[in-house]
């Protein structure tokens, strides 16, 4: 199985602050990877598919980077609906698999 | 409006049976691989199985082989979770998800699954 090891767990970040997290696979996945949002109690929302495409509405203060094995998701500057979980999605084997999530809070 | 819409959770003993359904509307379920995600209370999220457009590559995790059968009905635009032999540890919210490879990958609300007795 592909492991993906995502940094840090949490995050303690102010408004405007730019961030950024991490996801390592433990082998190459070339750029079949998501990067997803969830606020508590709703569903996952998809900020971003091949590693650096920008979905459709998500603001582009999203970015994401890399490919193989090592992969960022940026948030230029932090916005008071931003403060959630993240996650990642690798869907280059089966099974797939998720980074084990980024809390991020309010500082 | 593109819409996942699950349906069938609830609270189930253990060894017991429950089959979930996902309906899309607002496009064609056909054209996509589908996917099972699960989230267990206050944990990450956990990739459950897979199914292919034509329904004739089927994929599961190792913790749910043998035990749950993914399915789909193009026709009625429909996918399916049978889930049998259900352990305390199957306890999540699970969610269907289409497209996760592609520019319009979209994902159902989810739907509850307690096993306890």
């Amino acid at each position: 199985d592909i492991q993906m090891t995502q940094s840090p767990s949490s995050l303690s970040a102010s408004v405007g602050d730019r961030v950024t997290i991490t996801c390592r696979a433990s082998q190459g996945i070339r750029n079949d990877l998501g990067w997803y949002q969830q606020k508590p109690g709703k569903a996952p929302k998809r900020l971003i598919y091949a590693a650096s495409i920008l979905q459709s509405g998500v603001p582009s203060r999203f970015s994401g980077s890399g490919s193989g094995t090592e992969f960022t998701l940026t948030i230029s500057s932090l916005q008071p609906e931003d403060f959630a979980t993240y996650y990642c999605l690798q869907h280059n084997g089966f099974p797939h698999t998720f980074g084990q999530g980024t809390k991020l809070e309010i500082k | 409006e593109v819409q996942l819409v699950e349906s069938g959770g609830g609270l189930v003993q253990p060894g017991g049976s429950l089959r979930l359904s996902c309906a899309a509307s607002g496009f064609t379920l056909s054209g996509y691989w589908m996917h099972w995600v699960r989230q267990p209370p206050g944990k990450g999220l956990v990739w459950v199985a897979r199914i292919n457009s034509d329904g004739t590559t089927i994929t599961y995790a190792n913790s749910v082989k043998g035990r749950f059968t993914i399915s789909r009905d193009n026709a009625n635009n429909r996918l399916y979770l049978q889930m049998n032999s259900l352990r305390a540890e199957d306890t999540a919210v699970y969610y269907c998800a289409g497209g996760l490879s592609t520019s319009s990958g979209v994902w159902g609300q989810g739907t509850l699954v307690t096993v306890s007795s």
